[in-house]
């Protein structure tokens, strides 16, 4: 198993653009979580899904929104870049969506540049 | 409100000398903590979580609820242990929320 696997790995936008970014769990894994990573900040929490119904929502905008297939993996938009959108978005996975029993484990991340 | 703090951007310590990374939190209820390492070129991966009690790599963390804190301990730290530390505590479901992140440079 490949572990959490997110594409793109890189990604320059222009303001006002939309983005789609997309994550695919470990196998068996049914909860998928999104973060966002600002240069010199630890990860924030953006969205957690599990068995394709929103559990979580972190303090974003609406611009930013997610869904979760059937088969568990996952996309995260954001529409109306701005240029504080840069950052690296990270996407973790875990076998049941609940951190005090479970460990997620993160993918290597999308790194979204917003000229 | 639910925070982590990491005071310290940066730890440079010598081959084989103790190490601390501080972390301090706020939350109202039960906090889980856990400690999260970023080794160079590496995905972030769990290192331990307070629940577990147990001893990862030789690292040690023991929460102390009267203090709000949780301190990442090595007694003898090693040049591999170099790498990007962040605290993190659950504020639901798989909700972490994370501190700012300590770098760690062990000098030979």
């Amino acid at each position: 198993d490949a572990g959490v696997t997110q594409s793109p790995t890189h990604l320059i936008k222009t303001r006002g653009q939309q983005v789609t970014l997309r994550c695919s769990p470990i196998s068996g894994h049914k909860s998928v979580s999104w973060y966002q990573q600002v240069l010199g900040q630890g990860p924030q929490f953006i969205f957690q899904y599990y068995e394709k119904e929103e559990r979580g929502r972190g303090n974003f905008p609406d611009r930013f929104s997610a869904r979760q297939f059937p088969n568990y993996s996952s996309e995260l938009n954001v529409n109306a870049l701005l240029l504080g959108d840069s950052a690296l978005y990270l996407c973790a996975s875990s076998a049941l969506g609940e951190s005090r029993t479970d460990t997620q484990y993160f993918g290597p991340g999308t790194r979204l540049t917003v000229l | 409100a639910q925070r982590v703090t990491q005071p310290e951007k940066l730890l440079s310590v010598f081959k084989g000398a103790p190490v601390e990374l501080k972390c301090n939190y706020s939350y109202s209820g039960s906090p889980e903590l856990f400690w999260y390492v970023q080794y160079s070129r590496q995905r972030l991966q769990l290192l331990l979580r307070h629940i577990s009690r147990e001893s990862i790599k030789g690292f040690t963390a023991d929460l102390n609820k009267g203090e709000t804190s949780f301190h990442l301990k090595k007694p003898f730290a090693q040049e591999e242990d170099s790498a990007m530390y962040y605290c993190a505590l659950t504020g639901g479901y798989n909700k972490l929320i994370f501190g700012a992140g300590t770098r760690l440079a062990v000098h030979p």
